[in-house]
């Protein structure tokens, strides 16, 4: 079946700009993560939806950044004001239902330059 | 917090001879520990995890809670494994984000 996927793949803004990230996890799947990727680095964790329960927001870098899930389908990642910082590869990844020992499945990711 | 390191950001072997990416953790509780792998142009996958205690691809990992490593190992590399390797921790309580280590850049020559 289909995996999670992502869009757009690639995106470039300016600085100062508002940018906002789609996702759409593997239909079934109740827990939603996103990650970040900056050049060099591993994957940091920004947030978590699982089901109805509130999201677990504790990656977030600022408050620039929020996202919302629409019931357990489509993400949307909003970064505001975007700054060059801000630079990296944004992946989603979903699993069945958030449990210690499941696999989560990543997306292809969306690649994002601010200039 | 949990962490992971991964210290060799570069690995390069030749075809056939073993390979080690080391990886240590720091947590005190009862971790689940996972490899995942991306290959040239594709996306983040699991490659093994330590609760299956199974063999993929050739690839092995056994975790030692002493030594707080989960080093992954094979026997004899083939080109076909040149990719990177990020070692990952899940921990009970933490809403079962994984922390990654930076990764290992594996290269396997002819």
């Amino acid at each position: 079946g289909a995996g999670v996927s992502q869009s757009p793949s690639n995106k470039v803004t300016e600085k100062g700009k508002d940018v906002e990230l789609r996702c759409d996890p593997i239909s079934g799947h109740t827990a939603l993560y996103w990650y970040r990727q900056r050049l060099g680095q591993g994957l940091e964790f920004l947030i978590y939806f699982q089901g109805n329960s509130a999201p677990d927001k504790s990656g977030l870098p600022s408050d620039r950044f929020s996202a919302e899930r629409t019931g357990e389908s489509v993400s949307t990642l909003t970064i505001q004001r975007t700054q060059q910082e801000d630079s990296a590869v944004y992946l989603c990844a979903s699993s069945p239902s958030g449990g210690l020992q499941e696999t989560q499945y990543f997306g292809p990711g969306t690649r994002l330059l601010v200039l | 917090a949990q962490r992971v390191t991964q210290p060799e950001k570069l690995l390069s072997v030749f075809k056939g001879a073993p390979v080690e990416l080391k990886c240590n953790y720091s947590y005190s509780g009862s971790p689940e520990l996972f490899w995942y792998v991306q290959y040239s142009r594709q996306r983040l996958q699991l490659l093994l995890r330590h609760i299956s205690r199974e063999s993929i691809k050739g690839f092995t990992a056994d975790l030692n809670k002493g030594e707080t490593s989960f080093h992954l190992k094979k026997p004899f590399a083939q080109e076909e494994d040149s990719a990177m390797y990020y070692c990952a921790i899940k921990r009970a309580g933490s809403n079962y984000k994984l922390t990654f280590g930076k990764g290992t850049l594996l290269t396997v020559n002819p």
